[in-house]
């Protein structure tokens, strides 16, 4: 069974990086016709996509992030990882890494990671 | 890029039926999936595409979709149902992904 686990610092500094990893287990990060997101959560607040990675490389972003994300990923170690750039506090949230199933008509999110939070403060 | 709108708060009564929307312009087009997440955890999902539940959902949970609404009908709602809930769907660029709002349910 396949299980995803975020790791990174909890607390970066205003106009810094943010940078995440999501681990894989229980399976390749390669097998299958998945796609590997990063979702992220205000608290108290609904779910915001970020954006997702294909193992051949090929990304997609939020149009309202895109142009301080970066997602890359290493099959070698069955990771994908997370860059946003030039953070604020409304960058502050749970960061959740997830996989993702594109089938024709719908998409949908198994399984999530457990999250992990990220304080934007100096 | 497309939004997808739903009710902020609902409650049911225990064993009585609730239907849960999610509307949108994307959804004239796909199909929504949708999410429960419980206080502290991550979301789980509870259907998706036409109305498939995952292995381990109660078939008390369904899904439908008319024009441009989605809907997650949960049929003798429990205790356990109480919860946020979150639809999601491709957005009509396609490339994309939209979640709604959210709604907490509150089971009476």
């Amino acid at each position: 069974q396949v299980q995803l686990q975020e790791s990174g610092p909890g607390l970066v500094k205003p106009s810094q990086t943010l940078s995440l990893t999501c681990t894989v287990s229980g399976g390749s990060i390669s097998s299958g016709s998945y796609y590997w997101s990063w979702i992220r959560q205000p608290a108290g607040k609904g779910l915001e996509w970020i954006g997702r990675i294909y193992t051949s490389g090929g990304t997609s972003y939020n149009p309202s992030l895109k142009s301080r994300v970066t997602i890359s990923v290493d099959t070698s170690k069955n990771q994908f990882s997370l860059k946003l750039s030039s953070v604020t506090a409304a960058d502050t949230a749970v960061y959740y890494c997830a996989r993702e199933i594109l089938a024709s008509g719908f998409c949908w999110f198994d399984p999530w990671g457990q999250g992990t939070l990220v304080t934007v403060s100096s | 890029s497309s939004e997808l709108t739903q009710d902020p708060a609902m409650s049911v009564a225990l064993g009585q039926t609730v239907r849960i929307t999610c509307q949108g312009d994307s959804l004239r087009s796909y199909y929504a999936s949708w999410y429960q997440q419980k206080p502290g955890q991550a979301p789980v999902f509870v259907i998706y595409g036409k109305s498939n539940r995952p292995s381990g959902i109660p078939d008390r949970f369904s899904g439908s979709r008319s024009g441009n609404t989605a809907s997650l009908t949960i049929t003798g709602a429990q205790a356990e149902d109480e919860a946020d809930y979150y639809c999601n769907s491709r957005d009509s660029s396609d490339n994309h992904v939209v979640f709604g709002g959210g709604t907490t349910l509150t089971v009476l």
